[in-house]
């Protein structure tokens, strides 16, 4: 079975310019969460979708937006592109919102700001 | 908030060595505490979990016991091996209002050397 897969793989923006990823699910999957890992860290959390509404909001400016389409796949939409975006950005999927289960996590799309 | 802290690395071993890599928790409630590992270039991957306080999690020769006294969530490998080399991340699941999400520490990096 395809696991989660995101392209994507790399990109290269500039500054004020704006972007947009995306994240297919595993099949059957039905949540899908994004997160953003700058060099070093850990990821951060930035949305939480399950069917098609956003469940979850971290700690991001407005210039980060996401959406959920009938099939579960995913986007994520950066518009302003600041220096600080650059990162690894991963998309990740589970059945469903349990909080017990664990997420399944992609390769990652790695976005550089120049 | 929840946060994990882990032991900052590199940590660097011989190969047949043995692992610890130290990982505790700050949480409200009774968090489910996973480990990924994250191979150069590549996304997370689930290496093993725990959902509740004397669970021991264990895949690939790797195990960590939840321990609720110490809020602690260790990472041990009796012997590890080159192909170990990689990061380690330790996480936790945080619940919110109808969504959960995953707060990782910042990663330790395991070098393993023939």
């Amino acid at each position: 079975d395809a696991g989660v897969t995101q392209s994507p793989t790399h990109l290269i923006k500039t500054r004020g310019q704006q972007v947009t990823l995306r994240c297919s699910p595993i099949s059957g999957h039905k949540s899908v969460s994004w997160y953003q890992q700058v060099l070093g860290q850990g990821p951060q959390f930035i949305f939480q979708y399950y069917e098609k509404e956003e469940r979850g909001r971290g700690n991001f400016p407005d210039r980060f937006s996401a959406r959920q389409f009938p099939n579960y796949s995913s986007e994520l939409n950066v518009n302003a592109l600041l220096l600080g975006d650059s990162a690894l950005y991963l998309c990740a999927s589970r059945p469903d919102r349990g909080d017990r289960q664990p997420q399944h996590f992609g390769d990652g799309t790695r976005l550089s700001i120049l | 908030g929840d946060s994990v802290t882990q032991m900052e690395g590199p940590v660097t071993l011989s190969e047949e060595a043995f692992l610890t890599i130290n990982c505790t928790y700050t949480a409200t409630g009774y968090p489910s505490l996973f480990w990924y590992v994250q191979y150069p270039g590549e996304g997370l991957q689930l290496l093993l979990k725990a959902t509740k306080a004397d669970d021991k999690g264990s895949n690939k020769g790797f195990e960590a016991t939840y321990r609720k006294e110490t809020t602690s969530f260790h990472l041990e490998k009796g012997s590890v091996q080159v192909s170990d080399s990689a990061v380690y991340f330790c996480a936790l699941i945080q619940s919110g209002a109808g969504y959960s999400t995953l707060t990782f520490g910042k990663g330790t990096m395991l070098l393993v050397s023939p």
